[in-house]
């Protein structure tokens, strides 16, 4: 089966720390692609960062990383300085079947407190 | 960057009507159009995938007959919620794939369609 598993429904990180969301996703495919989103009360699902899982590098956009562990079916997400803006609901996604699905794990609401 | 356009962003229908929601790629041809269907707090459901020219690839337990998908161009998809119910109330979101990328795979986002059945 081609899922995408989220375990954390919520995460709670004080402003300026670290936080990690956790993601397992399972495809039998060797090429495929990795998404987090963010969706932010108003819905509009933003794009946070992008993993070609042929790409051996983990991404990286600024205050935002990832952790691909190719064998493991793991990608998790690292938010570094949490900021106020950062609170939203989070996805992770994976387009397969050359690029003619797309995925999505269960959610994990994030909160940042001040 | 490119815009998707999705079209009505909230519709009220009473119960027996079809309602139609578009979704335009409005800079971009999108080979792909993913349609996917959200209740309150949680996860996006796709609902079908369609590819221009060719008939929508429904998942598992989702009616054909009752949302229909159309993509007869590059850069419009539509999706009809036939004889609609208070059940088909929820939040509708379109994904649209781009033909070209020269950059890795980009999907794109329409900002959704609140649909609420009387």
């Amino acid at each position: 089966a081609q899922t995408v598993t989220q375990s954390q429904p919520e995460m709670s990180v004080q402003e300026a720390e670290t936080v990690t969301l956790s993601c397992t996703y399972d495809t039998s495919e060797s090429d495929y692609y990795l998404f987090w989103y963010k969706q932010p009360p108003s819905r509009q699902m933003i794009l946070v960062i992008r993993q070609e899982a042929y790409k051996q590098q983990n991404a990286t956009e600024n205050r935002f990383s990832v952790n691909f562990q190719k064998a493991a079916k793991s990608f998790s997400l690292k938010i570094s300085d949490s900021q106020l803006g950062d609170a939203a609901m989070y996805f992770c996604a994976c387009l397969m079947e050359y690029g003619n699905k797309l995925v999505f794990g269960a959610g994990t609401i994030l909160r940042v407190k001040s | 960057g490119a815009v998707v356009s999705q079209h009505p962003s909230r519709v009220i229908c009473k119960s027996g009507t079809s309602v139609k929601i578009e979704c335009r790629s409005l800079d971009f041809q999108a080979t792909t159009m993913f349609w996917y269907r959200q209740f309150p707090k949680q996860s996006l459901m796709l609902m079908a995938t369609s590819n221009e020219g060719s008939k929508a690839t429904y998942e598992q337990g989702v009616e054909k007959d009752k949302f229909l998908i159309n993509h007869a161009s590059l850069t419009l998809s539509t999706l009809t919620v036939t004889s609609a119910h208070p059940e088909d109330s929820s939040f509708y979101i379109c994904s649209a794939r781009p033909s070209a990328s020269t950059s890795g795979e980009k999907l794109f986002f329409g900002s959704g369609t609140q649909l609420s059945v009387l």
